[in-house]
């Protein structure tokens, strides 16, 4: 079975600062990766996500991840945050039937 | 345009009462999907809608119950919900059925807050 493992509930940085979400992941075959967004009182947003080809992957609002699959990984990250940033990011794993969905990280953006 | 519109937004009901949430996308997309989500916790999949059939119940309770009467409209019927049925519902839609095919992926609305009292 899949499954994704956001293993940082919570994240706090300054805005302008770089940041890392981490995702790990789990499937048996080929993954189809996905990072979403959920700002407050919203639905999710698609930032990015990776089929295959080039294992970096770019998305909106300036954000990017990179696939590698030695480890397992789909880490999120940002060169410089921006206030409007604050929200939860969530981590998917697609299948033929389904999309799989980590716990979820909260991201904070001190001013 | 990636869109998928969902109406109330925001729904209150008594648990006697019999309500209906509704879904519509205009992408020429063939499967649909309902999603429960509670506070601060990732979306779960109920029911997924693939070519107007209904292809996947996560063995969700009676008292829910969807239609699909076309390829661009999804409703979730309510009736005799109890208070922990409170959450934030999310209809999405894809090309096609699931994401394991190149290109395919699930975009969501941005929900209708349903609470039960």
């Amino acid at each position: 079975a899949q499954s994704v493992t956001q293993p940082d509930i919570h994240i706090t940085v300054s805005e302008g600062a770089s940041l890392e979400l981490r995702c790990n992941y789990s499937y048996g075959a080929t993954p189809y990766l996905f990072w979403y967004v959920q700002s407050p009182g919203q639905g999710l947003q698609l930032l990015l996500k990776y089929f295959s080809g080039d294992t970096l992957v770019q998305g909106i609002k300036g954000f990017e991840a990179e696939f590698k699959r030695s480890q397992s990984s789909f880490n999120l990250r940002k060169p410089s945050v921006h206030w409007s940033d604050a929200a939860e990011y969530f981590c998917a794993v697609g299948s033929a039937r389904q999309l799989t969905f980590g716990s979820g990280t909260q991201l904070t953006v001190l001013p | 345009d990636t869109e998928v519109t969902q109406t109330p937004k925001h729904l209150v009901m008594g648990m006697t009462n019999k309500k209906s949430l509704k879904c519509e996308q205009h992408m020429g997309h063939r499967a649909m999907y309902w999603y429960k989500q509670k506070a601060k916790k990732p979306p779960e999949l109920m029911f997924v809608y693939s070519y107007e059939k209904l292809s996947i119940n996560e063995s969700v309770p009676s008292r829910f119950s969807p239609e699909c009467p076309n390829s661009s409209l999804l409703n979730l019927h309510l009736h005799a919900l109890q208070p922990e049925d409170s959450a934030l519902y999310l209809c999405a839609s894809s090309q096609e059925g699931g994401t394991g095919g190149s290109g395919n992926t699930i975009y969501f609305g941005e929900g209708s807050w349903l609470t039960v009292v």
